[in-house]
């Protein structure tokens, strides 16, 4: 089955810096990406998605590329504040279900 | 729109007591999905349902959890007898057939067994 790999796993950087985290899959096959952001004691919330047919997509600052090729994509977010602090997950769709990474934090101080 | 709908939000109960958690997915969406999530294993698929059908429940842990869909508009997951590892939140999540990969996640059951 698929396998998500996410990389960091934790992530620090200074309000108004970028910040990247990158996600491997292991099935060509997977078509569609997404990416949410879980508070603290907080529901995950879809935050962008990017399907196999498109190399990149914007939302203000935040971009998700995607390198099917190498099967890896990432999320972008530029102009980090201090609400940017989070977990992030990235997600594969296989076909039949999404199969999650094991999340980032991201903390932005200030 | 309301969103997913869950409860309780919170449940604590002690072992080998039978835990009911709820769902309501969104209106009009017809595929329901109910995930773990802890610290040591991350978010995990338990089952999911399309159009009120069970179609993999290979995430479910032990036989000592059940999960039902009667109508579309309703799901629960049971777990009976409880255990203390089974601490942990619980998902709903909602999808509908014009974009079936989306998922949308209700606020979660924390649930802690003594």
């Amino acid at each position: 089955g698929e396998n998500v790999e996410q990389h960091p796993s934790t992530l620090s950087v200074q309000e108004g810096d970028s910040a990247v985290i990158k996600c491997t899959y292991s099935d060509s096959a997977s078509n569609y990406f997404p990416w949410y952001k879980q508070e603290l004691g907080k529901r995950p919330q879809l935050i962008i998605d990017i399907r196999s047919n498109v190399g990149e997509k914007k939302d203000q600052r935040i971009a998700v590329t995607l390198n099917k090729t190498a099967k890896h994509f990432s999320l972008h977010i530029t102009e980090t504040q201090p609400e940017d602090s989070a977990v992030y997950f990235c997600a594969c769709f296989d076909g039949n279900k999404l199969v999650f990474g094991a999340g980032t934090i991201l903390r932005v101080k200030s | 729109d309301a969103g997913v709908i869950q409860s309780p939000r919170h449940e604590v109960t002690e072992m080998g007591q039978e835990v009911t958690l709820r769902c309501k997915p969104i209106s009009g969406h017809n595929s329901l999905f109910w995930y773990r999530q802890t610290m040591m294993r991350g978010l995990e698929l338990l089952i999911y349902f399309n159009n009120n059908v069970p179609i993999d429940d290979s995430g479910m842990p032990e036989d000592r959890f059940s999960a039902k869909m009667p109508n579309a508009s309703f799901s629960t997951l049971k777990i009976q007898p409880s255990e203390p590892r089974d601490s942990a939140v619980y998902f709903c999540a909602s999808s509908s057939a014009g974009t079936p990969n989306t998922q949308y996640f209700g606020p979660g059951t924390r649930l802690t067994v003594l």
